[in-house]
């Protein structure tokens, strides 16, 4: 069982190039989220998810693309990176059935000159 | 719009002190309070949780102290260890909602106990 798993570890983009990051869990939970992670900023919601084929935004969607075509990934995507967007990336799952407990994946680590 | 204050920002604490890290919200949707703990290039991981219909917590040495009318709660480490040290968020959501609005998180505490 390996939770929350996120592909890559690592990024470098130049400016106005695209990635997509990937997101899997394998615990058959139906919420998952993107945030981001900045110096003195805690964590920021940018974009979530509760069900298959369903997406939402959060509190700093710009920038930002996301499916959910399978129930265990949730795909981010950055269609023309900016340096505003280099940052640690977390995905995270939750059941979603009145429990908010959050499960966090290790994070992606981009950065973008 | 910050909607969770956390302080302090950092805080260093003897081996055996009991560090404490207070946090305050506007949105009174909220009635779920989860404090996580991440380690360096770790994703952050849940520690203890609150609801407010209590108004403590206490699970192993970590309480959180809750005070619904002063909307703040509190984190408290007893007898805290060097393995403690870590980075400290405390977060909220309304709990109705089972997570589909995600949680909303406080900026950090970068905690450091001293042997």
């Amino acid at each position: 069982n390996a939770g929350v798993t996120q592909t890559p570890k690592f990024r470098v983009l130049k400016t106005g190039q695209s990635m997509t990051l990937l997101c899997a869990q394998d615990m058959n939970h139906e919420y998952m989220y993107w945030y981001r992670q900045d110096p003195g900023m805690g964590l920021r919601l940018i974009h979530y998810s509760v069900g298959e084929g369903t997406t939402a935004k959060g509190e700093v969607p710009d920038g930002y693309n996301v499916s959910r075509l399978k129930k265990q990934n949730f795909l981010l995507g950055l269609e023309s990176a900016a340096p505003s967007q280099t940052s640690v990336y977390f995905c995270a799952s939750s059941a979603g059935t009145g429990v908010n407990e959050q499960y966090f994946g290790p994070g992606t680590r981009l950065t973008v000159t | 719009q910050q909607q969770v204050k956390q302080s302090p920002q950092s805080l260093i604490v003897q081996k055996g002190g009991i560090p404490i890290i207070n946090c305050a919200y506007e949105n009174t949707a909220f009635d779920y309070f989860p404090w996580y703990q991440q380690f360096p290039g770790k994703g952050p991981a849940l520690l203890i949780a609150i609801r407010p219909d209590v108004s403590e917590k206490k699970e192993g040495r970590f309480t959180i102290s809750f005070n619904k009318s002063a909307k703040q709660f509190s984190l408290h480490i007893m007898d805290s260890q060097p393995g403690d040290s870590a980075t400290y968020f405390c977060a909220a959501s309304p709990y109705s909602g089972g997570g589909a609005d995600g949680l909303t998180f406080g900026k950090g505490t970068h905690l450091i106990i001293q042997p």
